[in-house]
């Protein structure tokens, strides 16, 4: 049974940037596709990237482009997603989510990462 | 599609029907996923591709998809079903998922 376990709930000041994992465990990560969605308080799943481990090649949504990096590390199975330029608008829960590949869904989630951007 | 619109509640009654629905230009043509998300837990996938359920996943809960709205319903509703329920579908021209805004399920 495949699960994605992340790291643990951060604050972070304004301005400053965060890194969040996700580890894989019950599969074959490197035929996996990990993508990273954010859900702010009280509001709906805002898709952020994706990459694939085996062509260590990421893709991002327009709206984070510049500000977020996502990477992959076959050898512990873990892919990880930084977000850089802090503001208190980036508070939320992240969650990492493998995508089907033929159907496009998202069957496995992270337990999600609060993460507070807090002065 | 480019935004898929879904109605902020809905609340119906133990052992009613009910029908969360997801609008968009032409969602027919999409496949269409929907998933459930409780409090403090991470989404779940109830519907992969318009009518498929996971394993695991009551034959309480379908789908259906055509014209421009996709729906979600759910027979003899539980407490246990409230949720919020999100839809989902590949925006193709920018290679990425599309959610909806979600539907905030109330069993009264």
């Amino acid at each position: 049974q495949v699960q994605l376990v992340q790291s643990g709930a951060e604050v972070k000041k304004p301005g400053s940037s965060v890194k969040v994992s996700c580890k894989a465990s019950g599969g074959t990560f490197n035929t996996y596709t990990i993508s990273w969605v954010r859900q702010a308080p009280g509001q709906g799943l805002e898709w952020m990237g994706r990459i694939m481990p085996v062509y260590n090649t990421a893709n991002y949504a327009q709206s984070f482009q510049g500000r977020v990096t996502i990477i992959a590390d076959e050898s512990s199975s873990t892919a990880y997603m930084e977000l850089s330029n802090l503001s208190s608008e980036d508070t939320a829960i992240y969650y990492c989510a493998r995508e089907l590949v033929i159907t496009r869904a998202f069957d496995i989630w992270g337990q999600g990462t609060m993460v507070t951007v807090s002065s | 599609s480019s935004v898929l619109t879904q109605p902020l509640s809905v609340s119906v009654a133990p052992g009613k029907t009910a029908t969360i629905t997801c609008g968009g230009n032409n969602i027919g043509i999409e496949g269409v996923h929907w998933y459930q998300q409780k409090p403090g837990q991470a989404p779940m996938p109830v519907i992969y591709y318009d009518t498929d359920r996971p394993s695991g996943i009551p034959e309480r809960f379908s789908g259906s998809n055509s014209g421009n709205t996709a729906t979600l319903t759910i027979s003899r509703v539980e407490a246990g079903d409230e949720a919020d329920y999100y839809c989902q579908v590949w925006d193709n021209s920018r290679d990425h998922p599309l959610f909806g805004g979600g539907t905030k399920l109330t069993v009264l």
